[in-house]
């Protein structure tokens, strides 16, 4: 059955900080690996979207990495802003139809 | 500009009602779909239509009905409203297939609440 599974369910840094969210899956065959960020009462929006070959992507202070033999991805968000406040959710395809979302992390960053 | 626009974005209505919500997007997309997030936040799948043509039908009751008029337009209508189709529906639209590695664009989401 494919899964995808993320931790920490929930996440409170300080503003600055950095912080690193895990998501491991078991999804096959594997297709795609993309992070979404969702904001309370919106729809979530891409932030980075990575294939089998690919093991680092960046999109400004989100760094996303993937390691396709153990089926595991982190995002990393640098100097984190009041405005990461939001949902992370990682979500993986199996070929061309199946895409299954994580739960999500939820973030809060605090002044 | 909004990329994909659903409405009505908040609805309440009681249980055993029919009622529709509405999807556009403007980004010549050739695939749109309809997701489901429960209390809990977890996104589920729930139809994917390409080109007018469905090609994702996940388990759902058959009181939902998706409508694709045209590929730029998704509609879901829910007959016979249960407390349990509480939740925020969310229409989605992506150039090809979704799992294929392009990116899917979200709209706000609609919150259906029924008591």
């Amino acid at each position: 059955k494919n899964q995808v599974e993320q931790s920490p369910q929930s996440l409170i840094i300080l503003e600055g900080k950095n912080c690193t969210l895990q998501c491991n899956y078991t999804v096959s065959p594997f297709s795609n690996l993309r992070w979404y960020k969702q904001d309370t009462g919106r729809g979530p929006v891409s932030l980075t979207i990575m294939t089998f070959s690919e093991n680092t992507k960046s999109n400004g202070r989100y760094t996303a990495t993937l390691d396709a033999d153990t089926k595991q991805s982190s995002l990393h968000i640098t100097a984190s802003q009041l405005s990461d406040s939001a949902s992370y959710i990682c979500v993986v395809s199996a070929g061309y139809q199946k895409v299954t979302f994580g739960i999500g992390t939820k973030l809060q960053v605090i002044p | 500009d909004t990329a994909v626009s659903q409405t009505p974005k908040y609805l309440v209505t009681q249980m055993g009602n029919d009622k529709s919500i509405k999807c556009e997007q403007n980004l010549g997309h050739d695939t749109m779909y309809w997701y489901k997030q429960d209390s809990k936040k977890f996104l589920k799948i729930m139809f994917s239509y390409n080109n007018k043509e469905l090609i994702i039908n996940e388990t759902v009751p058959n009181r939902f009905s998706p409508k694709s008029p045209d590929k730029a337009h998704l509609n879901l209508h829910i007959n016979s409203l249960e407390l349990g189709d509480s939740a925020v529906y969310f229409c989605a639209s992506s150039r090809g297939r979704g799992g294929s590695g392009n990116t899917i664009y979200f709209g706000e989401g609609s919150w259906l609440t029924v008591v």
